[in-house]
This record gives structure tokens, sequence and C-alpha cells, in this order.
């Protein structure tokens, strides 16, 4: 089945407690992207990569890091999270920029 | 400003009626996404839109994107229950780059 694979699903942490949260995806697609979604904010773009070690900054790349170490896996990761990183996160995959994306099922994550 | 916005933000409607929800971008872009998603789930695609002109229709669902007014429509015919979730637009300004539209909010009451 096809399909993009986050986890965990569920996340409460500390602050300054390094965190990643894994991405997964099945379909060899080139494009990925990290997303946080707010309440009246929709989803703003963190980081997306175009392929193997291609990343680059989405709109709200502060306080994330990413690699794409290989074309399935694309970790988000959180080097010392603070409160206001409190959010639902979604990875997302498609063939290429322009073609229909494929989400995960998301990540809540608490910074406390 | 690389800016989308929905409207209306809430909507409830009946059952068997029609209505339209409307997606306005600040620049530039003929490449325009819609998708759905239900409460607690994550994002389904519902349309991709890459031309001018372009209309798809999925159901009781018609997506039609105007570049030059910088306008993408979601338009509801003879709502069902099953329609309620929140839509969201979904603009690419540079080429690999995604804004989303706040979603709007959609229930339909029978």
């Amino acid at each position: 089945e096809a399909q993009v694979t986050q986890n965990p699903r569920y996340l409460i942490t500390v602050t300054g407690k390094k965190l990643t949260v894994t991405c997964s995806q099945n379909m060899n697609h080139e494009y990925m992207s990290w997303y946080r979604q707010d309440p009246g904010l929709g989803l703003r773009q963190i980081y997306y990569s175009m392929n193997v070690e291609v990343t680059d900054k989405g709109d709200v790349p502060e306080g994330y890091k990413v690699s794409r170490k290989e074309k399935r896996n694309f970790p988000l990761i959180l080097e010392s999270p603070s409160p206001n990183q409190t959010s639902l996160y979604f990875c997302a995959s498609s063939l290429f920029p322009g073609a229909e994306a494929f989400f995960g099922q998301g990540t809540r994550l608490t910074v406390v | 400003e690389l800016k989308v916005e929905q409207n209306p933000l809430f909507l409830s409607m009946q059952e068997g009626k029609n209505y339209t929800i409307y997606c306005n971008y600040s620049t530039t872009s003929d490449r325009l996404y819609w998708y759905r998603q239900d409460p607690g789930k994550s994002l389904e695609s519902l349309f991709v839109l890459l031309s001018n002109g372009a209309v798809k229709q999925e159901g009781r669902l018609m997506a039609s994107l105007d570049t030059k007014a910088r306008l993408s429509t979601l338009h509801i015919t003879a709502a069902v229950h099953d329609l309620s979730a929140t839509y969201f637009c979904a603009v690419d300004f540079t080429g690999n780059q995604f804004y989303f539209g706040t979603g709007t909010s959609l229930t339909v009451i029978p």
C-alpha cells in the first residue's frame, strides 16, 4: 500500500530535549516536505527536499533541521525544542513538486 | 508578500444546497491544490489545477482556476453530510514551495 508513515504519532517532551520525528514513504517520490499546522494559521511549510542530499528552507524553518540521506526518509529534527514548537506536524511526499501530494498521519507534539 | 486567503472560514449549509469556497492568492501562480481534512485526520488531495482555466470535478465537488484573477473556487453541489470537513487550498508560487490558506470548515446540516 502506498503510504507516508510518520513516527511517533504523539509526543510530549520538555524544553531543550532533542527529538526526531521520522517520515518514510514507499512510493519512490523525489519531493518531500514538512509542515506544521496551527489553529487559524493553516499549514506552513518548514523544510522541503527535492531529492537525496537536496534540502531547502520553507516558510518557517527556525528551530528545525532536516536531512535526506535516503530517498525514502526525511526526518525532522528539533535540537532544542521550545513551547512555541507545540503543534501538529505533517510530512508529505510527491513524485515531483507539482504533483499530487500524499500526507502522513501527523505527529502531535507538545513541548512543556 | 506571498499570501493565500480563503473565505469563508466557517460554512454551515443545509443538505441539498449549493455553495462556493473561494481561494485568493497574492501573486502569479498557475499551480493550485485543494485538500480535504477530516477532524483528527490527515490531509487528502482533492484536485491539482495546473493551468489557467483548469476545471476538475469529482462527485459533488468542482474546482476551477483563474490565474489572471488569482482566484480558485471550490463549488459544492447538493451538499451531503459526508462532505463535512475542512477544505484547504494551497499555492505553489516558486516551483517548489507551498503556501496554504487557513482552511474553510464546512458543516453540512441534515
